[in-house]
């Protein structure tokens, strides 16, 4: 059974970091393209980043609005993808998801707030 | 940056009948490979986002054949036959043609 497990979010004020974990099972996650995706309090989906396997050098890939604030990594040795989230904003408040091998697998999300 | 438009379904629809969803990009999704890298997901209340094709038309494991994905190179539709009431959520449609990936706003589904 695949399995996608996030954790690390919580109420953080703006200006600060939080690191996500997404610990993964079930499938070759060494192979895996993976990615976050977060959705707003308004439901709306917005891709984060990704990272891809070893055999294309782990290239990574973000969108404009975390670019230089966030950094995705994974360790392939414990089947984990993570997210580092500095300077954070109040707009990055959302549920972050997990995802892997082309969106076809998902985690159940974790919550983010960002609020003094 | 590709901007995706989904339309408005007109809820509710009642079970047993179709229901048609669409999605527009600003830019042509076929790649140099001949494949549109358009994806359809749903998501249910409560739940994370569930792949249902991909490629504009293949199917992810496991999704009925009630659903089905059709379109041009900007043009795309979600058809889904027999309505029942698992089928009722938010629908987003979401290009992978180029980075970043980018989502339409979604259509919801409600069942009568």
């Amino acid at each position: 059974e695949v399995q996608l497990v996030e954790t690390g979010g919580g109420l953080v004020q703006p200006g600060k970091s939080l690191k996500l974990t997404c610990a993964t099972s079930g499938f070759t996650f060494s192979n895996a393209w993976m990615d976050w995706v977060r959705q707003s309090p308004e439901k709306q989906l917005e891709w984060v980043a990704q990272i891809k396997d070893k055999s294309n050098n782990y290239a990574t890939y973000y969108a404009e609005s975390v670019k230089g604030r966030f950094t995705i990594s994974r360790d392939d040795s414990k089947s984990s993808v993570y997210l580092q989230m500095n300077s954070l904003k109040e707009e990055d408040t959302a549920i972050y998801y997990c995802t892997g091998w082309g969106f076809d697998y998902w985690g159940q999300g974790v919550m983010v707030t960002v609020s003094s | 940056d590709i901007v995706m438009t989904q339309g408005v379904l007109p809820n509710p629809v009642p079970s047993g009948e179709s229901a048609s969803i669409t999605c527009r990009s600003s830019k042509s999704l076929v790649y140099k490979d001949g494949k549109t890298y358009l994806n359809w997901f749903l998501q249910r209340p409560g739940q994370s986002p569930q792949l249902l094709t991909y490629w504009m038309s293949t199917r992810a494991s496991g999704v009925s054949d009630r659903f089905s994905g059709s379109g041009s190179g900007t043009y795309f539709t979600l058809k889904i036959s027999r309505v029942r009431a698992e089928d009722a959520g938010v629908y987003y449609c979401q290009q992978v043609r180029e980075y970043p990936r980018t989502f339409g706003g979604g259509t919801k589904l409600e069942l009568k």
